[in-house]
């Protein structure tokens, strides 16, 4: 199994440019997440779904857009990018409820906007 | 104030030391409380859950206390792959959110 497989790996943006951070998992998981980490921060939770058709904003949802179509894929869109955008972030799924389970993380794709 | 805090370290400690984390959560609301290990450039994965009652996991052994609000991790007997960034993360059954603390790092030398 792949588990959570995210792309790019590593994207330098201009400021005011778009892109989508592409997550996808093959563990049937109806949980999926979107963590940024910054240096010296904790992760913080932009947007998660609880299952096909269904988001929610996290912590730190500005800036950003999710959707999810289909049970596997949860892209993460970024509109008008800033410098505050730049991070690294990682897409979690999990089984169930993130409270009572394991977060299966993604590799990160490292964002500079520049 | 963060809702969850660690002391960030580096911790460096010779191998076959014990070394132990502690760390703080501001929202009594928490429920449920995990430690993660990260390695450097890598993404986090699940160390050990936390119960209240404590629990053991080899030479790893975790602490709950909710009346003071801290959770410690213990690690026996430290290895050189040790070496990593331990995060202490909160969850609250109200909202699917959990809180992760900014790590502690730490470092076993041969």
């Amino acid at each position: 199994n792949a588990g959570v497989t995210q792309t790019p790996k590593f994207r330098i943006l201009k400021i005011g440019q778009s892109m989508t951070l592409q997550c996808a998992q093959d563990m049937n998981h109806n949980y999926m997440y979107w963590y940024r980490q910054d240096p010296g921060m904790g992760l913080k939770l932009i947007y998660y779904s609880v299952g096909a058709g269904i988001t929610d904003k996290g912590e730190v949802p500005n800036g950003y857009n999710v959707s999810r179509s289909t049970t596997e894929d949860f892209p993460l869109r970024l509109e008008l990018a800033a410098p505050s955008q730049t991070s690294v972030y990682f897409c979690a799924s999990s089984y169930g409820r993130v409270q009572t389970g394991e977060l299966f993380f993604g590799e990160g794709s490292r964002l500079t906007v520049l | 104030r963060k809702e969850v805090e660690q002391d960030p370290g580096p911790f460096n400690v010779p191998e076959g030391a014990t070394v132990a984390f502690n760390c703080t959560y501001s929202n009594s609301a928490s429920q449920s409380f995990f430690w993660y290990r990260q390695d450097c450039r890598k993404e986090p994965k699940l160390l050990m859950s936390v119960y209240s009652s404590g629990n053991e996991d080899g030479r790893f052994t975790a602490q709950l206390n909710r009346a003071s609000q801290y959770i410690s991790l213990l690690i026996r007997d430290s290895k050189l792959s040790d070496s990593a960034t331990y995060l202490c993360v909160g969850g609250n059954y109200n909202n699917n959110d959990m809180r992760f603390g900014a790590g502690t790092r730490l470092t076993v030398k041969p």
